[in-house]
């Protein structure tokens, strides 16, 4: 079975430092990855995924996440937080062959700092 | 598009009433996801239906909880009697069997307090 571990269930950033939120994987075939947001009182927003294709995934708002199967990780980035970043983030891992379901993390909430 | 849509966005009601929640996939979406947020044990997935059959119902807590899918274009989740415990959001998502990766799109979820 599928799982995902995000590492720190809170992260503070300064306005302008690198974002960089841990998320770690586990599956017996390869996957599928994607990150959400959630922002205050709003439902869940894609942010990213990855499908197999190029390890290297660019989304939204100058996200980005790289596949590393060796690590069993994709690890969301951004190089320079802005004050609307602040949200919670999930990761979450699907794998078709076992139904059409995500698997989701316990969510990181990001502060950013001014 | 106008995305996946729920309703009431909030329900606030007294222990032992029913509840129902209601959820409008995106037009052509074959698959739907009930979903339960808490600050205690985080995003649950409840059911989830391919083509109007429920396939997992696994995270259904207990009998007090039901879901249908009479069409592919309406669901709706029901709490009968309601409980305290069952305060939480509750979120619909849909996705699409065939496309790239099978993301799910979610709606704005239902805002439940039990009283």
């Amino acid at each position: 079975a599928q799982s995902v571990t995000q590492l720190g269930s809170h992260v503070s950033v300064s306005e302008g430092a690198l974002v960089l939120l841990r998320c770690n994987y586990s599956s017996s075939v390869p996957p599928y990855l994607f990150w959400y947001v959630q922002y205050p009182n709003q439902g869940l927003q894609l942010l990213l995924k990855y499908t197999s294709a190029a390890t290297l995934v660019k989304g939204i708002n100058g996200f980005e996440a790289e596949f590393k199967k060796s690590e069993t990780s994709f690890h969301l980035t951004k190089p320079s937080a802005h004050m609307s970043d602040a949200a919670e983030y999930f990761c979450a891992v699907s794998v078709p062959e076992y139904g059409n379901k995500l698997v989701f993390g316990a969510g990181t909430i990001l502060r950013v700092k001014s | 598009d106008a995305g996946v849509i729920q309703s009431p966005r909030h329900e606030v009601t007294e222990m032992g009433q029913e509840v129902t929640l209601r959820c409008k996939p995106i037009s052509g979406h074959d698959y739907l996801f009930w979903y339960r947020q808490t600050m205690m044990r985080g995003l649950e997935l409840l059911i989830y239906f391919n083509n109007n059959v429920p396939i997992d119902d696994s995270g259904m807590p207990e009998d007090r909880f039901s879901a249908k899918m009479p069409n592919a274009s309406f669901s709706t989740l029901k709490i009968q009697p309601s409980e305290p415990r069952d305060s939480a959001v509750y979120f619909c998502a849909s996705s699409l069997r065939g496309a790239s990766s099978y993301e799910q799109y979610f709606g704005p979820g239902t805002r439940l307090t039990v009283t």
